[in-house]
């Protein structure tokens, strides 16, 4: 495809439900990333996938949030038990590997979660 | 470890006047740095990069930043504001390594008319 796709591009749930969000990288790149923006606020970094393997899980705020990669090109991140602070827009970023430095990210557009 | 600072969370300009917004970092590598804007209810868009060539970037729509390595520094600038040029802007630090990339906490840019 031309460029980060996500979907849903919007989901509303009940408090307690799971949720999945998909990510499709850029064809061919090897390092994606989620984040969370919530209204007003900067990027919140998630997790970071190199490949399938996950070098970096920091930012996942708690074992509620987990997240996979499979093939080394979609994702998945799934939020078990979702609660109202939940709430925010999901962004997935995909990017080439240059030696190990990681290049530009291109961003999708993004799936705005809504906890009622 | 990484890290970027924006020392700046808005910065509010009249229109026709030049813009500075900042940013430092830290890094153990020798980094990549980027400059991204975010505007209104809209997605990431990269504006400029930096990956060890020339220390004077030039981007898109008449921005520009230079790599100060002494000043750990990647200040982002433009001569004469516009009012579409109101947005977030964030500065980002790949360090190389295979570590991930960090995004500073954003500068909200205001134009006046």
């Amino acid at each position: 495809g031309a460029g980060v796709s996500q979907s849903p591009s919007n989901k509303v749930t009940e408090k307690g439900k799971d949720v999945e969000l998909r990510c499709d990288p850029i064809s061919g790149h090897t390092a994606l990333y989620w984040y969370r923006q919530s209204l007003g606020q900067g990027l919140e970094f998630l997790i970071y996938f190199q490949g399938n393997s996950a070098p970096d899980k920091s930012g996942l705020p708690s074992d509620r949030f987990s997240a996979e990669r499979t093939g080394g090109s979609v994702s998945t991140l799934t939020i078990q038990r979702t609660q109202q602070e939940d709430s925010a827009v999901y962004l997935c970023a995909s990017s080439l590997t240059a030696g190990s430095v990681i290049d530009t990210q291109y961003f999708g557009p993004g799936t705005r979660l809504t906890v009622l | 470890a990484q890290s970027v600072t924006q020392l700046d969370s808005h910065v509010s300009v009249s229109e026709g006047t030049p813009v500075l917004l900042r940013c430092n970092y830290s890094s153990s590598y020798s980094p990549s740095l980027f400059w991204y804007v975010q505007h209104p209810n809209k997605g990431l868009q990269l504006l400029l990069k930096y990956t060890s060539a020339a220390t004077l970037v030039k981007g898109i729509n008449g921005f520009e930043a230079e790599f100060k390595k002494s000043e750990t520094s990647f200040h982002l600038t433009k001569p004469s504001a516009h009012m579409s040029d109101a947005a977030e802007y964030f500065c980002v630090v790949s360090p190389g390594g295979y570590q991930k990339v960090t995004f500073g906490t954003g500068t909200k840019l205001q134009v006046i008319p």
